[in-house]
């Protein structure tokens, strides 16, 4: 069965520069969330969206801003990159507004140096 | 402020005894709870879940428990296998007041020793 697809897998940026992660959901998936995993923590809400809308926003610092395109998938823009940046980033993928199970992507990891 | 809680970061088992991992919640508004379980470098992988009208749930090894009143639940896995060894992550979420996003406890990470 297909998968939430994340892309890339792997980031590494310099300080202060800009990153673009990429979330494919599974098909007919509608609503997309981003965690944040740093190192030896639990991950953490960033935001989400629901038919191309915004539909709850977390812990996530004004440098990123994210949106889902028509086609369902998600891109998490992240500017002015710090070393605290460094952290995984998984997608995850549900089915419906606030579907139950969601369905988590392999993650992005990402090193800002 | 810690809302979802596995105060165990570690446990470990003998093959084809049982697993048994807790989780503690402090927001009375949660009403979906899930399991996932995550390998190094991966993405978590959903285990199982359980509806706060229920208090029991079970899929083939794993079970999971819901007290309400304790505001605790648990993952138990019987007979543990090798394979089983990895973080489990409690998750819960405040489906029909919050949306769907998901406050996760610390991870328990589980060895299941031949």
């Amino acid at each position: 069965a297909a998968g939430v697809i994340q892309s890339p897998r792997h980031l590494i940026k310099e300080k202060r520069e800009t990153a673009t992660l990429k979330c494919y959901p599974i098909p007919r998936h509608d609503t997309v969330y981003w965690y944040q995993q740093g190192p030896g923590q639990d991950p953490q809400f960033l935001i989400s969206f629901y038919e191309k809308m915004q539909s709850d926003k977390g812990s996530i610092p004004d440098r990123f801003s994210a949106q889902q395109f028509s086609d369902y998938h998600s891109e998490l823009n992240m500017s002015s990159l710090e070393l605290g940046d460094s952290a995984l980033y998984f997608c995850a993928s549900s089915s419906g507004r606030a579907g139950y199970e969601q369905f988590f992507g392999p993650g992005t990891r990402l090193t800002v140096l | 402020d810690q809302q979802v809680k596995q105060n165990s970061p570690s446990l470990s088992v003998q093959e084809g005894r049982i697993s048994i991992l807790n989780c503690d919640y402090t927001n009375s508004m949660f009403d979906y709870f899930l399991w996932y379980k995550k390998y190094p470098a991966e993405g978590p992988t959903f285990l199982i879940s359980i509806s706060s009208i229920k208090d029991k749930n079970e899929d083939g090894r794993f079970t999971v428990f819901l007290n309400k009143s304790a505001k605790h639940l648990s993952l138990h896995i019987v007979p543990s296998q090798p394979g089983d060894s990895a973080v489990y992550f409690c998750a819960a979420s405040a489906f029909h007041n919050q949306g769907g996003k998901l406050i996760f406890g610390q991870g328990t990470e589980l060895s299941v020793k031949p």
